[in-house]
């Protein structure tokens, strides 16, 4: 199965520590997307790459967040300085084209708990 | 900015009974809309979504959902309710101001009685 997968699955970490998430997209799907979702919330947009440019962030990604796709393939949400506020489940989707009605496959997200 | 509200956080039904799973959208430009669901420790699924043209979009697992534009809704149903169903559900809008990104509702959880 080549789908969307994300490491690791699920991530504890004490306040204040950094964690760095990895998102390996669909092959050839030039858009990634990063999600934060929380208890009882749908899924909120962050950040999204098209190819290796980071084109928009969401108000949501604080200057403690930052997310890279080097070579236009993986990606990787880093944050720094975690606090409690950051417990949540981190999505990665990928998509290829880039118009409105691309549908969007989702990964199964890195669950984050901080202490 | 595109938004959608989903009616109901909680929804049970009978093994066998109609699913309904209310959404409704804002939007200033026409909406490109998407119904997900999400099963236990899963991914986001696609199950379906409209873009242009028929109002009425079937999609996988029995599902159907109606864009009504003079309703600014897009419900989803299913005439008989599996078991198998029971998961959360995510309706979603195109953002066009943000790559088109999704934004999703808060979701309803479908629960199906035996």
């Amino acid at each position: 199965d080549t789908g969307v997968s994300q490491n690791p699955r699920h991530k504890i970490t004490k306040r204040g520590q950094n964690v760095t998430f990895r998102c390996d997209p669909i092959s050839e799907h030039n858009r990634l997307y990063w999600y934060r979702q929380t208890l009882g919330q749908g899924p909120e947009f962050l950040t999204y790459f098209q190819n290796e440019a980071q084109l928009e962030k969401s108000r949501l990604l604080s200057d403690r967040f930052s997310a890279e796709r080097p070579k236009g393939s993986f990606s990787t949400l880093e944050i720094q300085r975690t606090e409690q506020g950051d417990s949540a489940m981190y999505l990665c989707a990928s998509s290829y084209g880039g118009g409105t009605t691309d549908t969007q496959y989702f990964g199964p997200g890195t669950r984050l708990t901080v202490l | 900015a595109q938004s959608v509200t989903q009616l109901g956080s909680h929804v049970s039904v009978s093994e066998g009974a109609l699913v309904l799973l209310r959404c409704n959208y804002s939007s200033s430009v026409p909406p490109y809309l998407f119904w997900y669901v999400q099963y236990p420790n899963q991914g986001l699924q696609l199950l379906l979504k409209y873009t242009t043209g028929a109002t009425l979009v079937k999609g996988i697992n029995g599902f159907e959902a109606e864009f009504k534009k003079s309703e600014t809704s897009f419900h989803l149903t299913k005439p008989s309710a599996h078991m198998s169903d029971a998961a959360e559900y995510f309706c979603a809008v195109s953002a066009q101001s943000s790559g088109y990104a999704l934004n999703f509702g808060k979701g309803t959880s479908l629960l199906v009685t035996p």
